[in-house]
């Protein structure tokens, strides 16, 4: 069973655009969630996080939008950079346990 | 800067031939978890420790698999007999405290089993 689900799968956007990543929870539990960036043959870094009581996280060019109601979240990279090419990972983890859940990936491409 | 460190990067293994693989967390996280990525992206837990007590593992790491972080010497994780299925990135993160899902992975150990 996948707790924590992205679409889509793969996403090309121009170099400049706004990319949205989208992630969804099924654990009522869940309340942090951390999003990675994966080159290849790397390990995953972690890009930003947001508690489940916040509805908004924001870093530079990098977007969380959450919403507890719906269990749903998105990542918003804007001005989006080829070197942001990466798979991303949405994850989440239920307070008072270490264990993070992962979804799929989202394979980003952004094209100069 | 402190992070992360896994080594050897790349190792291949015979079925039945034992893997190992070390990891350095980053200096001052005394918690420490075992990751399995495998090619279709899927991450499995597979053991965490807080300094050198195991925290939580699954039931797969107690049979073929095993895994330490002594003091004062890098973090473990052995594969005693290796099989195909075992092919995956084996990820390293530490974390700064317990109950956080605040992780910071290495680079990972890509293991090829033959």
């Amino acid at each position: 069973q996948q707790q924590v689900r992205q679409s889509p799968q793969s996403l090309t956007v121009w170099e400049g655009e706004t990319a949205i990543l989208n992630c969804s929870y099924e654990n009522s539990a869940f309340d942090y969630f951390p999003w990675y960036q994966q080159f290849p043959g790397e390990g995953p870094a972690l890009l930003i996080s947001i508690l489940s009581v916040s509805n908004k996280k924001e870093d530079g060019r990098f977007t969380i939008f959450f919403n507890k109601r719906e269990k749903k979240l998105s990542l918003h990279i804007a001005d989006s950079q080829p070197g942001d090419s990466a798979t991303y990972f949405c994850a989440a983890n239920p307070g008072g346990n270490n264990k993070l859940t992962f979804g799929q990936g989202t394979v980003l491409s952004v094209i100069p | 800067n402190s992070k992360v460190i896994q080594t050897p990067r790349y190792l291949v293994k015979g079925q039945g031939q034992k893997a190992k693989m070390r990891c350095i967390p980053e200096k001052g996280h005394p918690v420490v978890f075992w990751y399995q990525q495998n090619k279709n992206n899927e991450f499995k837990f597979l053991i965490n420790f807080q300094n050198q007590e195991v925290l939580q593992q699954i039931d797969m790491t107690e049979k073929r698999f095993s895994a330490e972080c002594p003091s004062n010497s890098p973090c473990s994780l052995e594969i005693q007999s290796s099989e195909a299925g075992d092919s995956a990135l084996y990820l390293c993160a530490s974390s700064h405290r317990a109950n956080t899902g605040q992780l910071y992975f290495g680079e990972g150990s890509k293991l090829t089993v033959l």
